[in-house]
């Protein structure tokens, strides 16, 4: 089965630090998806990665925020510096398969970040 | 550019009764189209899906189907239980199998005994 780990679950920071989120899809996969989450905006996509290359990245809000996949097994989701306004559920989403433009996007269970 | 449109929430249900969330889209060409269910303290997880227009989806006694002349795909229940309470959201996928899902604004049912 397909799944998606992501770390931390939970995250409280003060205004101005860094914050790093993970993403480790569990098993393989094509695309990898951040996503985020609030109550005012819903969900937005942020940036997605098709075989570890960056295909789309104009969700991204502004240069604070940074992602990188080095690997096919890795995906992080960096801000620098962090403000209140980024609290938020991040989820990390995958799809596997062969193609059809049917494929299931397989969501991480998210990390709930807030800033202080 | 594309885009989905759902109908706004919070939902309150009796059990057994009958749902319906309301879903149009607004798409170039012939997208994919799906609900994704996201219950309490959750990721998304894809309820149901259709690729072409009069396929119906159908998963857990959920229907939708995929009506292009009226560029719409209604989520239907008849008779929605607790365990239903959730987030649904409504999502479209154009240009190709690994691109971004275009998501609506997610409707909240609740489901009360």
């Amino acid at each position: 089965d397909a799944g998606v780990i992501q770390s931390p679950r939970h995250e409280v920071t003060e205004m101005g630090q860094e914050v790093t989120l993970r993403c480790k899809p569990i098993s393989g996969h094509n695309s990898l998806f951040w996503y985020r989450q609030t109550m005012m905006r819903g969900l937005e996509l942020l940036i997605y990665f098709n075989n570890n290359v960056p295909i789309d990245d104009s969700g991204m809000p502004e240069d604070r925020f940074s992602a990188k996949m080095p690997n096919a097994s890795f995906s992080t989701l960096k801000i620098q510096p962090s403000e209140p306004r980024d609290s938020a559920v991040y989820f990390c989403a995958i799809t596997t398969g062969p193609g059809g433009g049917y494929n299931e996007q397989f969501f991480g269970p998210g990390t709930r970040l807030t800033v202080l | 550019g594309d885009s989905v449109t759902q109908m706004e929430g919070p939902v309150t249900l009796s059990e057994e009764a009958f749902l319906t969330i309301n879903c149009t889209y607004t798409a170039t060409g012939y997208p994919s189209l799906f609900w994704y269910v996201q219950y309490p303290g959750e990721g998304l997880q894809l309820l149901l899906k259709a690729t072409k227009a009069d396929d119906k989806g159908s998963n857990k006694g959920f229907e939708a189907t995929y009506r292009k002349e009226t560029t719409s795909f209604h989520l239907e229940k008849g008779s929605v239980q607790v365990s239903d309470s959730a987030v649904y959201f409504c999502a479209l996928r154009n240009g190709g199998s690994q691109g971004n899902l275009i998501f609506g604004k997610g409707t909240k049912l609740s489901v009360k005994p």
